[in-house]
């Protein structure tokens, strides 16, 4: 079965510093990956997705992602964080059948200034 | 706008009742999906439908019922035999069930228990 793993529950990054996100996942074939962000008391938004092709995928609010294989993992990255990314981060894989996904337990960032 | 209206945002339950939260979209989107969302545990999937008149278990659905009787609406009910329905349920949809279509969100409903 799919699963996701995201190993830090927490994390603080100062303003301006850059930011990664690690997301693991487990899948025989090759993955839909997804990362979704989570800002409090609110619905999720879709970051960047990674079906095929190349590894690194450019989203939205200048967050990108790597995909690995070897590592089974597609952390996210940002060079440069604002006050405003602070929120929850997911990492979802899509299942083997229909388009059902796994969620990881999520990322809580914090920015301090 | 196209989007995703759950109602409720806050929901509060007595022991032994039935309540029934609301997911409609506007996107014409077949497919549909509810989540479950406690702190810590990310997203659990309880239903989803891929289509009107259908819908399938997800791995949390004991103490949950849904219908689809129309494509825009996919109301959730959280029956009395949820023991612990505290939490933030999210309501989902995508264009088609195929493999990797993005799920887009509703901003949640909060169940607490009196």
């Amino acid at each position: 079965a799919q699963s996701v793993t995201q190993p830090d529950i927490h994390i603080t990054v100062s303003e301006g510093a850059s930011l990664e996100l690690r997301c693991n996942y487990s899948y025989g074939a090759t993955p839909y990956l997804f990362w979704y962000v989570q800002s409090p008391g609110q619905g999720l938004q879709l970051l960047l997705k990674y079906f095929s092709g190349d590894t690194l995928v450019q989203g939205i609010k200048g967050f990108e992602a790597e995909f690995k294989r070897s590592q089974s993992s597609f952390n996210l990255r940002k060079p440069s964080v604002h006050w405003s990314d602070a929120a929850e981060y997911f990492c979802a894989v899509g299942s083997e059948y229909g388009n059902k996904l796994v969620f990881g337990a999520g990322t809580i960032l914090r920015v301090k200034s | 706008d196209g989007g995703i209206t759950q109602s409720p945002k806050y929901l509060f339950r007595k022991e032994g009742q039935n309540v029934t939260l609301s997911c409609e979209q506007n996107l014409n989107h077949d497919a549909m999906y509810w989540y479950r969302q406690d702190p810590g545990q990310g997203l659990r999937l309880i239903y989803y439908s891929q289509i009107v008149n259908d819908f399938q278990k997800g791995d949390i659905a004991e103490g949950y019922s849904v219908s689809r009787e129309k494509k825009e609406s996919f109301p959730l009910t959280v029956t009395s035999a949820q023991k612990n329905p505290t939490a933030f349920y999210l309501c989902a949809s995508s264009i088609n069930r195929d493999r990797g279509q993005p799920q887009h969100f509703g901003d949640g409903t909060r169940l607490s228990i009196l």
